[in-house]
């Protein structure tokens, strides 16, 4: 599988929209992304998935460009509780899952 | 839906005992994952269940690691004689289906080995 490089960390205020950049230059083709938080003391927590092109529910969008050599998390509007480890996974569209979750994006977010 | 339950939420043992982790994932969910995350490490895959079946257990780091999940419901980890580098956090998470990627993942178990 993909092995994934994202910011170590990233600061941010309230209000303001956070953009998390993951690249991921040996995606297959069947491969899929996947976004999960992770707040202290609990299991990760799924946020979204995409294949191609863009994708958005209610807490993010996903941006994957032509190539899907990388993917971008865009969170709007975050808040305080939005500070937590933010961690990019690329799974096999065979079924294979990710074996390792890196080292994630440690995002802070000041009021 | 109730989401992925695991126990004991803490757990402290001495070196060479046995220790026992229960998950109990989402009903209906078949599939049923373990990861792993060791001090200081990154969190990492240990197998993966369908139903009853090991799909995937190429994670798992040695012998003294052995994963049930009878009935195809909920699941165990039992770690025997435990060491001192199996301390970490134990996670658990569930899928309805192989090609569904979005997994819910319970709280862990925090184990410690004294």
């Amino acid at each position: 599988l993909a092995k994934t490089t994202q910011p170590i960390s990233m600061d941010s205020y309230e209000g303001q929209e956070v953009n998390i950049t993951c690249s991921h230059n040996n995606i297959a083709t069947n491969d899929y992304i996947t976004w999960y938080q992770q707040f202290p003391s609990q299991g990760p927590r799924f946020i979204i998935q995409g294949y191609k092109t863009k994708v958005t529910n209610e807490v993010a969008s996903l941006f994957i460009p032509a190539d899907r050599k990388s993917s971008t998390l865009s969170l709007p509007r975050v808040s305080l509780s939005d500070t937590a480890v933010y961690y990019c996974l690329v799974v096999g569209g065979t079924g294979r899952r990710a074996l390792t979750f890196g080292s994630g994006t440690r995002l802070q977010v000041q009021p | 839906e109730a989401g992925v339950t695991q126990f004991p939420s803490h757990s402290v043992i001495e070196k060479g005992q046995t220790v026992t982790l229960r998950c109990d994932p989402i009903s209906g969910h078949d599939n049923l994952y373990w990861y792993r995350r060791v001090m200081g490490k990154e969190i990492k895959f240990l197998l993966h269940f369908v139903k009853e079946s090991k799909q995937d257990e190429s994670g798992m780091p040695n012998n003294r690691f052995l994963a049930e999940r009878t009935g195809g419901t909920y699941s165990t980890l039992k770690v025997q004689p435990a060491e001192l580098e199996d301390s970490g956090v134990y996670f658990c998470a569930s899928s309805r289906t192989q090609s569904d990627y979005g997994y819910t993942f319970g709280s862990g178990t925090r184990l410690t080995v004294v």
